[in-house]
């Protein structure tokens, strides 16, 4: 099975900085990679797909990059309501799927 | 809209079942996948599995194989979860999701399932 490794595991930064979260498979995912953002008590959602590819609706100050093994996730001028924690997940050669372990975003 | 609308909270015995539901609106079922998802407090997500509704075929997740089903009613347009033989550490908020292959766009609320003596 294909394993995810996430970090860091929390962080926290000030309104208006950029934030980079990364997330490195065990394998050659290609650009199977998905990033989601759950706020407490609430499912999860789709913010980028395929590695880099925007879901509709998602602000653009959202973005992924990366393929193979390495991807990142960045917020640019990150903002209060982006208080969360996010969420790699891999769907290469399913099944099964997996996902990182996640990363508290905190705001100082 | 399409939305997924899962059954409420649950509290069961120790070496009982749960079973949980979750209809789609706006929506048919067609291509698309119903995966469950689960989340331990204050854990991180964990795949269960999934089925593609309109075949029936299911994939679980290895560590829940012997003892989790997922069904599907295209008629009703609602996919259901059971779990056998509940211990405390199934404690946990479960979630379906919908989607293509392995990317998922549409989540339901999530029903928490409390094991409990």
């Amino acid at each position: 099975d294909i394993q995810m490794t996430q970090s860091p595991s929390s962080l926290s930064a000030s309104v208006g900085d950029r934030v980079t979260i990364t997330c490195q498979a065990s394998q050659d995912i290609n650009n199977y990679l998905n990033w989601y953002q759950q706020k407490p008590g609430k499912a999860p959602k789709l913010l980028i797909y395929d590695a880099s590819n925007l879901e509709t609706g998602v602000p653009s100050r959202f973005s992924g990059s990366g393929s193979g093994t390495d991807f990142s996730f960045t917020i640019n001028s990150l903002q209060p309501e982006d208080i969360a924690t996010y969420y790699c997940q891999e769907n290469d050669n399913l099944p099964p799927i997996t996902f990182g372990q996640g990363t508290r975003l905190e705001i100082k | 809209q399409v939305q997924l609308e899962q059954s409420g909270a649950d509290v069961k015995k120790p070496g009982s079942s749960v079973k949980v539901s979750c209809m789609l609106s706006g929506d048919k079922f067609g291509s698309y996948t119903v995966t469950w998802v689960r989340q331990a407090p204050g854990q991180g997500l964990e795949w269960m599995g999934g089925i593609l509704p309109i075949f029936g075929t299911t994939d679980y997740a290895r560590q829940f194989q012997d003892r989790v089903t997922f069904k599907a009613d295209k008629s009703t347009t609602t996919a259901y979860m059971e779990l056998l033989s509940l211990t405390s550490d199934d404690t946990a908020v479960y979630f379906c999701a919908l989607g293509l292959g392995g990317t998922f766009d549409t989540w339901g609320q999530g029903t928490l399932v409390t094991v409990s003596s």
